[in-house]
This record gives structure tokens, C-alpha cells and sequence, in this order.
């Protein structure tokens, strides 16, 4: 199936500073793809959708001056989390829709990314 | 928008019996309706989905069924193994829209 890659997998950095996560997709082209965010024992909690070429479409309550969003290419979606913070130590998943007309617009996710801000 | 109800939150079943998941949804006009599962800190995997315009797919001991009057779906897993163990999300979504995401169900498997 498509691959979706997401990097790093883990990341420790200090509170104050800001980090980048990636999220390619290796084998198809994805004009969205979409950033998640997920407590231990909960579900994905949707923060926003990335779309090439345009400004991301973020939803209520996700602070888009902190949570910078770039889909510069088809194949490459970055969240940038500025100035982080403890409460921002979280797991982050990319998911990116393959729109050819065999996928049926089918979502792949990323590996993920554990962020601790110490 | 879309809201997806998901029950049970946990379910143990016996290795060798059947598990059940069902999921509810919101907006009449939601035309497909994926399952994920996820282990312990790794990405959702995709095991089955099911389009609105059939009522039951299945892929070996994996099966999902739709009741579009009803809005809801169910995933059924037959002959569990241990390895099924994991948490199981449902989610619904129109067209190209966002998916909406169930909120779990952790599944273990009894030897």
C-alpha cells in the first residue's frame, strides 16, 4: 500500500524553542494531508488540514501562530510547534489522502511523532 | 459537522470468539466509513473500509456492516488471535471531507 513517512520519531527539545515534524508521502502525490494530535488512551484529535499550495484550514481552538503549518509540495506537509511548551509534549500524526482515481481518496498515516518539552 | 459515537470503549473477548464495535454517525450525507487499528504508539493502519453504496464487506475474519437508515456501522473480527489486541477506531467522512474519528475502543484478546 501507499507509504506515508513522518520524521522524526521522536524528538526531546526545551521549552521555549520550536520544533519541525515532516510528513512525506513516499508513492503518491497528496494535495491535503491533515496533522492530528493524540493523548495517551484517546483519540485523534484533528488540528488542522494542509492543502498544497494554500493556507492550512485549522479548526476551532488549535492556535495556527503555534502550530505552523507549510504544504509547500505534493508530496511534503511540516507542522512547526513554536515556542513549546510541557503541554505541548503530545504524539503527532500526519495522515495524507492519495486522490488518484484507483485510491478512492483512501487516508494514510504517518508513524508518528512523540514530542516531550522538557 | 460530523459526530461519531464509538462503543464499547474497551471490550475483552475470549481467543477464538468474535468481537463487535460499533459506531454511529451524525451527517446523513457521510459516504465512507474506514476502521483503523493502532498499537501502542504507532500509526493508525487502515484494516477495512466500506463505502455507502453496499451494506457488508469482508476480508478474511474482518467484516464491517452499514445501516445508512439507521447511521450506523459495526466491526466484526471473528476467530480472534492475541495479536488483534490493540485499539480500533472508526471513522466516517463525505467525500473529500476530514475524517471524523470515533473515540476507541481497546481491544484485548484473552489467551
Amino acid at each position: 500500500g501507499a507509504v506515508v513517512s513522518q520524521h522524526p520519531s521522536w524528538v526531546i527539545c526545551k521549552s521555549g524553542t520550536s520544533v519541525k515534524i515532516e510528513c512525506r508521502s513516499l508513492d503518491f502525490q497528496a494535495t491535503t494531508m491533515f496533522w492530528y494530535r493524540q493523548f495517551p488512551k484517546q483519540s485523534l484529535m484533528l488540528m488542522a488540514t494542509s492543502n498544497e499550495g494554500s493556507k492550512a484550514t485549522y479548526e476551532q481552538g488549535v492556535e495556527k501562530d503555534k502550530f505552523l503549518i507549510n504544504h509547500a509540495s505534493l508530496t511534503l506537509s511540516t507542522l512547526t510547534v513554536t515556542s513549546a511548551h510541557p503541554e505541548d509534549s503530545s504524539f503527532y500524526i500526519c495522515s495524507a489522502r492519495d486522490g488518484s482515481a484507483l485510491s478512492g481518496n483512501t487516508i494514510y498515516f504517518g508513524e508518528g511523532s512523540w514530542l516531550t518539552v522538557v | 459537522g460530523e459526530n461519531v459515537e464509538q462503543h464499547p470503549s474497551t471490550l475483552s473477548v475470549q481467543e477464538g470468539d468474535s468481537a463487535v464495535i460499533k459506531c454511529t454517525y451524525s451527517d446523513s450525507a457521510s459516504n465512507y466509513f474506514p476502521w483503523y487499528k493502532q498499537e501502542l504508539g504507532k500509526r493508525p493502519q487502515l484494516i477495512i473500509d466500506i463505502r455507502s453504496n453496499v451494506g457488508e464487506k469482508k476480508d478474511q475474519r474482518i467484516a464491517v456492516t452499514l445501516n445508512k437508515t439507521a447511521k450506523h456501522f459495526s466491526l466484526h473480527i471473528t476467530e480472534t488471535q492475541p495479536e488483534d489486541s490493540a485499539v480500533y477506531f472508526c471513522a466516517a467522512r463525505f467525500g473529500n471531507e476530514k475524517l471524523t474519528f470515533g473515540t476507541g475502543t481497546r481491544l484485548t484478546i484473552i489467551p
